[in-house]
């Protein structure tokens, strides 16, 4: 079971935005980048963005990503068809157990 | 161009030990660390664990006990080895190059294991 809580699923339509929120801990989020990857169907994850708010390069400025306390947030502006896919939020995570790598729980992002 | 390219065998027997290997072209291992991330059917992501180009491994606490991983610089290769394998095991698993806070920026398109009798 993830630690980082994101919603299960987001739409809209061609043109318009989107956000995903992904909610997490003092002991994650909280003390440590987040990441932000896109599986389209059928594919491995791709890296959409690093430290919080960075896009890689060939990311579309379309993307972007933002952290306040224990919570990020991806949106997505002018929606295309492309942009269907599973995005997932990710971020180190520290237990007494060690740390550890934590996907979010993912959200699927449909274009209607 | 870094590529990433996972093998071994897509069928594991319950209580085998799981093993694959990621082969990178395209650059060199060094300078780098490298993960294993699994999808269970779906599922969503579970990282396993990473190691350094010389030899330092962190591996996610529920797994840590059943895995090991490894690298050989000469091959350009880093492997995985996933004991005493279950049902739940069976998942696509990728590896990627882990940038450390660039994140994992390049991916294999993974590969499916199968844990059946």
């Amino acid at each position: 079971q993830s630690v980082l809580t994101q919603p299960p699923s987001a739409s809209g339509t061609p043109g318009q935005g989107v956000t995903i929120s992904c909610s997490g801990s003092s002991s994650n989020i909280g003390n440590n980048y987040v990441y932000w990857y896109q599986q389209l169907p059928g594919t491995a994850p791709k890296l959409l963005i690093s430290r919080n708010s960075q896009r890689p390069s060939g990311v579309p400025d379309r993307f972007s990503g933002s952290k306040s306390g224990t919570s990020a947030s991806l949106a997505i502006s002018g929606l295309r068809s492309e942009d269907e896919a599973d995005y997932y939020c990710a971020a180190w995570a520290d237990s007494l157990s060690g740390s550890s790598y934590v996907f979010g729980t993912g959200t699927r992002v449909t274009v209607l | 161009q870094v590529q990433l390219q996972e093998s071994g065998p897509g069928l594991v027997k319950p209580s085998e030990t799981l093993s694959l290997t990621c082969t990178v072209s395209g650059g060199s291992i060094s300078g780098y660390y490298w993960s294993w991330i699994r999808q269970s059917p779906g599922k969503g992501l579970e990282w396993i664990g990473h190691i350094y180009y010389s030899g330092t491994t962190k591996s996610n606490p529920p797994l840590k006990s059943r895995v090991t991983l490894s690298v050989d610089m000469s091959k350009n290769q880093f492997s995985l080895k996933l004991r005493s394998v279950t049902a739940a095991d069976t998942a696509v698993y990728y590896c990627a190059r882990d940038a450390g806070d660039e994140g994992k920026d390049f991916w294999g398109q993974g590969t499916l294991v199968t844990v059946s009798s």
